[in-house]
């Protein structure tokens, strides 16, 4: 069965501090991973997309790795603001069927002053 | 260039209602998406939209359906509204066969009461 794992479940940080986010993934056959930003009662933003071939990507304070013959992703989070208080979803794109999301649960993050 | 738009933002309907749901894909997107996120809880893939047609179903009862206009803006209706229906309800775009491009609404939160 294709399934998205996400660690923690939840997160607590202090403003400035760093932090990693980690996906576990069994989807089979991989197409791309991305990682979602979702603030409280509104649509998920992306934030990275990740192919097969990429190891690494950036998005300004946001850095997200893949290992793919281990099937994990993390995304890490650099001198963290409190704007950065959200759920980060990790999400699946299974090649055998692109057109089908498969989520995470999310890690729920929230930096306090 | 405006994103994904959904409306309404907010509802609250009685149980046994009937409620429908719009969305306006991004400008040049053909593909509609429609998710069910229940609070706390990732979003669960309800259906998708091609051409006028629904290509994919998740695993919803019958109560939910949809449509899709030739302009692909999209309508999510459900019947015999229950307290467990109750959710956040996401619409996504894409361009056909672009996945990559999936773009999300900000949502229409419905209470069910």
């Amino acid at each position: 069965k294709n399934q998205v794992e996400q660690s923690p479940q939840s997160l607590i940080i202090l403003e400035g501090k760093n932090c990693t986010l980690q996906c576990n993934y069994t989807v089979s056959p991989f197409s791309n991973l991305r990682w979602y930003k979702q603030d409280t009662g509104r649509g998920p933003v992306s934030l990275t997309i990740m192919t097969f071939s990429e190891n690494t990507k950036s998005n300004g304070r946001y850095t997200a790795t893949l290992d793919a013959d281990t099937k994990q992703s993390s995304l890490h989070i650099t001198a963290s603001q409190l704007s950065d208080s959200a759920s980060y979803i990790c999400v699946v794109i299974s090649s055998y069927n692109t057109d089908k999301l498969i989520f995470g649960t999310g890690t729920r993050l929230q930096v306090f002053p | 260039d405006a994103g994904v738009t959904q409306s309404p933002t907010h509802l609250i309907k009685t149980r046994g209602q009937q409620v429908t749901l719009r969305c306006s894909p991004k400008s040049g997107h053909d593909t509609v998406s429609w998710y069910q996120q229940a609070l706390g809880q990732g979003p669960q893939f309800i259906f998708q939209y091609y051409e006028e047609e629904e290509r994919q179903r998740g695993n919803f009862p019958d109560r939910f359906s949809g449509h899709q206009f030739p302009n692909y803006s999209s309508e999510l209706n459900v019947n015999a509204l229950l307290l467990g229906d109750s959710a956040l309800y996401l619409c996504a775009s894409s361009p056909e066969g672009m996945n990559y491009g999936y773009t999300f609404g900000s949502g229409t939160r419905l209470t069910v009461v």
